[in-house]
């Protein structure tokens, strides 16, 4: 089954406690990133990879870092997580080629930052 | 001009009704067009791509203005079930997707 996995589902951390969030895909995708969700605001692109070794700033980069050393990880690390990082999160993937390729999410990641 | 705008609602509406939601986009760039669903608290999926012809899918009807840089979902005979939260989506020739904040349907019964 073509899916995007992400764990954990849900986090409970405090402030200053490096984390990482895990993303997996098993479709071969190419492209893969992250996004964040918040009341009001939508989804907003944290990060992005066209490939492996490759990524690239989206929209809300700062305070999240990402590696890209296989094709199927794209993991999102938090060096110090802060309260405004409380946030939903989407890691989602799909394939480079024709533009109305169909982008895969994760089941998100529910994350809180006391 | 947000990048993606879409009607704020929320739309609440009898089951049976016909709704239309409206989006714009302001990057007369952008190369694809998606419609997404997203239920409570859950990821986003993909209920239509939008062509400039414009598009049916069952009781779905899409539509694109490249030339206003609008883009349209009809829903006809709505049901219970399509109540969520209706995204207008826009990918860049980079690929990067652009989401609009949604708007809310509830249909009732």
């Amino acid at each position: 089954e073509a899916q995007v996995t992400q764990n954990p589902r849900y986090l409970i951390t405090v402030t200053g406690k490096k984390l990482t969030v895990t993303c997996s895909q098993n479709m071969n995708h190419e492209y893969m990133s992250w996004y964040r969700q918040d009341p009001g605001l939508g989804l907003r692109q944290i990060y992005y990879s066209m490939n492996v070794e490759v990524t690239d700033k989206g929209d809300v980069p700062e305070g999240y870092k990402v590696s890209r050393k296989e094709k199927r990880n794209f993991p999102l690390i938090l060096e110090s997580p802060s309260p405004n990082q409380t946030s939903l999160y989407f890691c989602a993937s799909h394939r480079q080629g024709a533009s109305t390729d169909t982008q895969y999410f994760g089941p998100g990641t529910r994350l809180t930052v006391l | 001009r947000k990048e993606v705008e879409q009607d704020p609602g929320p739309f609440n509406v009898p089951e049976g009704a016909t709704v239309a939601f409206n989006c714009t986009y302001s990057n007369s760039a952008s190369q694809s067009f998606f419609w997404y669903r997203q239920d409570c608290r859950k990821e986003p999926k993909l209920l239509m791509s939008v062509y400039s012809s414009g598009n049916e899918d069952g009781r779905f009807t899409a539509q694109l203005n490249r030339a206003s840089q609008y883009i349209s979902l009809l829903i006809r005979d709505s049901k219970l079930s399509d109540s969520a939260t209706y995204l207008c989506v826009v990918r860049g020739s980079n690929y990067k997707l652009t989401f609009g904040k949604g708007t809310l349907l509830t249909v009732n019964p």
